[in-house]
């Protein structure tokens, strides 16, 4: 089946630590996204990449950073200059089109120990 | 400045009854899309139906529709029959389709429980 697979489902990090996010979509998507979610608040854009080796900042894009080595991974690393971590963080993927639909994951809940 | 305002931050509807939910959109860019997205406990979001601006008819997808009134620029989600299933969180977003935007701008939501 295609889909999107984002783990762990839940990561705890320690203070200081940076922590990755692993997001990997077998759609054959071009487009590729990261979205942070807060209790309480829409979705938040941090990183998007369109094409494979190329990424463009979101809304909230500090403390955050991403790779693109492959059409398939988009793996988000939380560094420690994140100050608040804490929240639901889910990949998206698309097609290039501007009314293409985003296929999401089940997401990774990040905790701070 | 792009905005997407979702007025019900919870909604109760009874079990086979039809329910709205209600999204209002801001833009001066003529050409735009409208998306409303399924949440449900499980955490993934699930697309449930597309409006772009220009489009003639009301979009539909089984039991959802979508009530498009670009004067009042709005985008109500109708939900038919509701199902038990259809507690969720509901988010309406809205993509600029001009140049190469990739940014979706997102409601805060609405949290709908389904009476048995």
């Amino acid at each position: 089946d295609g889909g999107i697979t984002q783990s762990p489902k839940y990561l705890f990090r320690k203070e200081g630590q940076n922590v990755t996010l692993s997001c990997e979509q077998n759609l054959n998507h071009d487009a590729m996204y990261w979205y942070r979610q807060d209790p309480g608040q829409g979705l938040r854009l941090i990183y998007y990449s369109q094409i494979v080796n190329d990424f463009q900042k979101g809304d909230i894009a500090e403390g955050y950073s991403v790779s693109r080595e492959k059409k398939e991974s988009f793996p988000l690393t939380v560094t420690s200059a994140q100050k608040n971590p804490t929240a639901f963080y889910l990949c998206a993927s698309s097609n290039q089109g501007a009314n293409e639909k985003l296929f999401f994951g089940s997401g990774t809940q990040l905790s701070v120990l | 400045a792009q905005k997407i305002t979702q007025t019900q931050p919870g909604m109760f509807v009874q079990e086979k009854e039809a329910v709205t939910l209600d999204c209002t959109y801001d833009t001066s860019d003529p050409s735009y899309g409208l998306f409303w997205y399924k949440q449900p406990s499980s955490g993934e979001m699930i697309f449930l139906i597309y409006q772009g601006s220009y489009d003639q008819q009301n979009a539909t997808e089984g039991r959802y529709s979508l009530n498009f009134q670009k004067a009042r620029k709005s985008a109500n989600l109708v939900i038919s029959a509701s199902q038990l299933g259809d507690s969720a969180m509901y988010f309406c977003a809205m993509r600029e389709v001009a140049g190469n935007n990739r940014k979706l701008i997102w409601g805060l939501g609405t949290s709908l429980a389904v009476n048995p």
